[in-house]
């Protein structure tokens, strides 16, 4: 099956500062997603982009398919960004999402 | 509008017990999915229900079974619980008109 592998695998930064996530995998893609899980649990759509590039606020996220990679942009990081990140890709077009093992974020105030 | 919901919360069972948790989707959509959260760990895959019908499973026993209702609302069960069934069991649904996915807040299984 597809490999999603996520970097770095921890983040520690002070509250401001930017931060780069990415995730790679190992074959075309139907549907990518990026998710904040929040320390109850909840998994919080950020991104849905399959390819081309979004932004949201202070989140903005790149998929270049062609080269099989996503990036995950956080600009002047809050404390309540903290958490974990999930890179998340269905490789069928079967809504069979695999998951890589996530980034743990921790913005220090 | 109601996102994806989830119940029971939290649930705490015996080794050997059987299990169901439930899931009601958002609304408009029409397919649902169930995943396994481990701790320290990305979901992972169960099973996928889509007209009342189980259309994909991955990698779990037979152990583990589901049901969707004609409001498209759907149901795990585990039977013959083991210790390492415990984890946070995780719902999404998507519509027919994409592949985007929305997850619920999962309930906490915790099998002793």
């Amino acid at each position: 099956g597809i490999q999603v592998e996520q970097s770095p695998p921890d983040l520690i930064l002070q509250e401001g500062a930017n931060s780069t996530l990415r995730c790679n995998f190992s074959d075309s893609v139907n549907n990518l997603q990026w998710f904040h899980q929040n320390p109850w649990g909840q998994l919080i759509n950020l991104f849905y982009i399959p390819s081309g590039t979004k932004q949201n606020g202070r989140l903005s996220a790149t998929t270049v398919a062609t080269e099989r990679y996503s990036l995950l942009y956080i600009s002047s990081s809050q404390t309540t960004d903290s958490g974990v990140y999930f890179c998340a890709v269905d490789n069928f077009g079967n809504e069979k999402l695999t998951f890589g093992t996530g980034t743990r974020l921790t913005i220090i105030p | 509008d109601a996102g994806v919901t989830q119940s029971p919360t939290h649930l705490i069972k015996t080794r050997g017990q059987q299990v169901t948790l439930r899931c009601s989707p958002k609304s408009g959509h029409d397919t649902v999915s169930w995943y396994q959260q481990a701790l320290g760990q990305g979901p992972q895959f169960i099973f996928q229900y889509y007209e009342e019908e189980e259309r994909q499973r991955g990698n779990f026993p037979d152990r583990f079974s589901g049901h969707q209702f004609p409001n498209y609302s759907s149901e795990l069960n585990v039977n013959a619980l083991l210790l390492g069934d415990s984890a946070l069991y995780l719902c999404a649904s998507s519509p027919d008109t994409s592949y985007e996915q929305y997850f619920g807040p999962g309930t906490r299984l915790t099998v002793t």
